[in-house]
């Protein structure tokens, strides 16, 4: 079975830092882009970062360059989001995705989310 | 950057056909991707590269794309079809956009 399961989510003050992770099975993880793509709470989908299959290439959505780094282990088949400075508007459901194998294509598998809370 | 507007709701009576739209400035030279998200579920993609379906998803949802609008259809609506729909393409290659969701009312 496809599947990714993230973990990492959680409460944390604002300026903190935090780091998601995104296991992934099923599939050959390492022939894929990845990506993570976020909601806030009652609002749409908003894309933040993606990574090429090796690693080489990276990125990301103009309100979280410079403070967040989107990164991926092959041999563990997982995907990660170090978030630092993080802001109130940075609370949302985290979402990790496949993105495509040759080329960017659609995001297909998700996860099932975690949520990030950015709060005082 | 690159835009995507969808109206923010829309109502179809049971068994009747939804259509929602995705307007972009000549979206119809990009591809366009369709999700279905449900209360409190991961999104699942409907329909991919304009018109195509992944597996397990009714032919009941088509889609399509032309000049500055892509379309998702979906026909003989179910109950089970009420859900948010979101649109998406690649802005610049390596930036998704995704419009802003359209809340599907079965009626």
């Amino acid at each position: 079975e496809v599947q990714l399961v993230e973990s990492g989510g959680g409460l944390v003050q604002p300026g903190g830092s935090l780091r998601l992770s995104c296991a992934a099975s099923g599939f050959t993880f390492s022939s894929y882009w990845m990506s993570w793509v976020r909601q806030a709470p009652g609002k749409g989908l908003e894309w933040v970062a993606n990574i090429k299959q090796d690693g080489s290439e990276k990125y990301y959505v103009d309100s979280v360059k410079g403070r967040f780094t989107i990164s991926r282990d092959n041999a563990k088949s997982s995907l990660y989001l170090q978030m630092n400075s993080l802001r109130a508007e940075d609370t949302a459901v985290y979402y990790c995705a496949a993105a495509g194998g040759y080329d960017l294509l659609w995001f297909d598998p998700w996860g099932q989310g975690t949520l990030v809370t950015v709060s005082s | 950057s690159y835009e995507l507007t969808q109206p923010l709701s829309v109502s179809v009576a049971l068994g009747q056909t939804a259509r929602i739209t995705c307007g972009g400035n000549n979206i119809g030279s990009k591809n366009v991707h369709w999700y279905q998200q449900k209360p409190g579920q991961a999104p699942v993609l409907v329909i991919y590269r304009d018109s195509k379906r992944p597996s397990g998803i009714p032919e009941r949802f088509s889609g399509s794309n032309s000049g500055n609008t892509a379309t998702l259809t979906i026909s003989r609506a179910q109950a089970g079809d009420e859900a948010d729909y979101y649109c998406q393409v690649w802005d610049s290659s390596t930036a998704a956009v995704f419009g802003g969701g359209t809340k599907v009312t079965v009626l």
